[in-house]
């Protein structure tokens, strides 16, 4: 049982790079979420979904993009990395008429 | 969006001893959940405990409890006996509307030293 999976866990990048990180859960999941976690900042959601084929933004959606077209996988991309775009990134998931999100281990990402 | 404020950036307890972790919310909402979530340094993000808005009784998991005032719009987080595991990230956080996909509004987190 996986549970929530981020791919990859650790990335450098140039700015102006692009890349995508993948997020992958096997517990049928509705509902999918996208935040970052900055320094003193606690974690901000970027972009979300309620289902398969529906993406919508979060607080601090500028930058990047996201696509849900199977309900297991929620994708986030970066077209051109910037750095302030430095940060680690959690992918979670909850069910419908659930009171939990399960939360990934998390990406940190450095653009450079 | 609702706002979630945690005012303790970094709190100290000794071992053994009770700490309390304070979190304040602003919402318009009368049904809602709030939560403590413990970020180690793992990074994984772990579900302490969970309260329910229209539970009038104060939600309890082992060692950590709550002290839940709606009206006053608070939720404090209790750590009894204090152990060096304890030692993390902690962030209190609330569950928005159906029309927002229940997506999670965190505080800025508290930093909790257990020191022997």
């Amino acid at each position: 049982n996986a549970g929530v999976t981020q791919t990859p866990k650790f990335r450098v990048l140039k700015t102006g790079q692009s890349m995508t990180l993948l997020c992958a859960q096997d517990m049928n999941h509705e509902y999918m979420y996208w935040y970052r976690q900055d320094p003193g900042m606690g974690l901000r959601l970027i972009h979300y979904s309620v289902g398969e084929g529906t993406t919508a933004k979060g607080e601090v959606p500028d930058g990047y993009n996201v696509s849900r077209l199977k309900k297991q996988n929620f994708l986030l991309g970066l077209e051109s990395a910037a750095p302030s775009q430095t940060s680690v990134y959690f992918c979670a998931g909850a069910a419908i008429g659930g009171t939990e999100a399960f939360f990934g281990q998390g990406t940190r990402l450095t653009v450079v | 969006a609702q706002t979630v404020t945690q005012s303790q950036p970094e709190m100290s307890v000794q071992e053994a001893e009770t700490v309390t972790l304070s979190c304040t919310y602003d919402t318009s909402e009368s049904d809602y959940y709030l939560f403590w979530y413990k970020q180690p340094p793992s990074r994984q993000m772990i579900l302490v405990i969970r309260q329910e808005a229209y539970k009038q009784q104060n939600a309890t998991e082992n060692r950590f409890s709550v002290n839940f005032q709606k009206a006053a719009k608070s939720f404090s987080l209790k750590i009894s006996d204090s152990q060096l595991g304890d030692a993390a990230m902690y962030f209190c956080a609330y569950r928005s509307a159906p029309n927002s996909g229940y997506a999670l509004n965190f505080g800025k987190g508290t930093s909790l030293l257990v020191t022997p």
